[in-house]
């Protein structure tokens, strides 16, 4: 069983819809990275956290550190939200573990 | 964006050449690292640089090896290409051994195909 799990896999969408990607891990971890990697291929940081809730933009991650969970969820979505979108978690030692992305596809 | 650029972009070559990809950064960061990525897994960690001619191995070394004469540089050889390294790899920068705990900056990858 990988130590990082995302759900689900694929996602489509409408345009405008709310978006939620999950993020299960099953190690303890120190903080948990997301991150975006558009369809040509270039991987972007999003958020690095290690309790609660960040928000930029219309992009809000969250994390239960007690229910080893993550969130990423996107409001009032746009075409251009089509990424894959990646949990990466921080062992102790600061060590990555990365999840092996979620494929999101907005449609107009 | 940060200034990493990877060359080549996309190659195809046959079982049993070498390879070498290359990474080059401008940031003046100490730590860089290779990945590949393939469908269905996250992204593992190949090797990884600490500084000029400071190099480890990763998960899934073998196979592999690296060379940081620079601290711009870190290049990635194949040196026997096998079919099953056929993959997309990313190189990575950072700026302290903090690697979980700092972003990292990725170049756009280098599609690698091995026939």
């Amino acid at each position: 069983k990988n130590e990082v799990e995302q759900s689900p896999q694929n996602l489509t969408a409408q345009e405008g819809e709310f978006i939620t990607i999950n993020c299960s891990y099953s190690v303890g971890i120190s903080a948990l990275h997301w991150l975006q990697q558009h369809p040509g291929g270039g991987i972007v940081s999003l958020f690095m956290l290690s309790s609660g809730k960040k928000k930029h933009g219309r992009l809000i991650a969250t994390i239960n550190i007690q229910e080893k969970h993550s969130s990423l969820h996107i409001t009032a979505s746009h075409p251009r939200d089509s990424a894959v979108y990646i949990c990466a978690v921080v062992r102790s030692n600061y060590q990555l573990i990365w999840g092996a992305g979620t494929k999101l596809i907005i449609k107009p | 964006d940060a200034g990493i650029t990877q060359s080549p972009r996309h190659k195809v070559t046959e079982t049993g050449t070498p390879v070498t990809l290359r990474c080059h950064q401008t940031e003046n960061h100490r730590y860089m690292y290779w990945y590949r990525q393939d469908p269905g897994h996250g992204l593992r960690l190949i090797h990884y640089s600490y500084g000029v001619k400071d190099t480890d191995k990763g998960e899934v070394s073998d196979g592999y090896s690296v060379s940081r004469s620079k601290t711009e540089d870190f290049l990635l050889t194949l040196e026997s290409a096998t079919s099953s390294q056929t993959s997309v790899y990313f190189c990575a920068i950072s700026e302290s051994w903090l690697q979980g705990r700092q972003p990292q900056h990725f170049g756009d990858g280098t599609r690698l195909s091995i026939l």
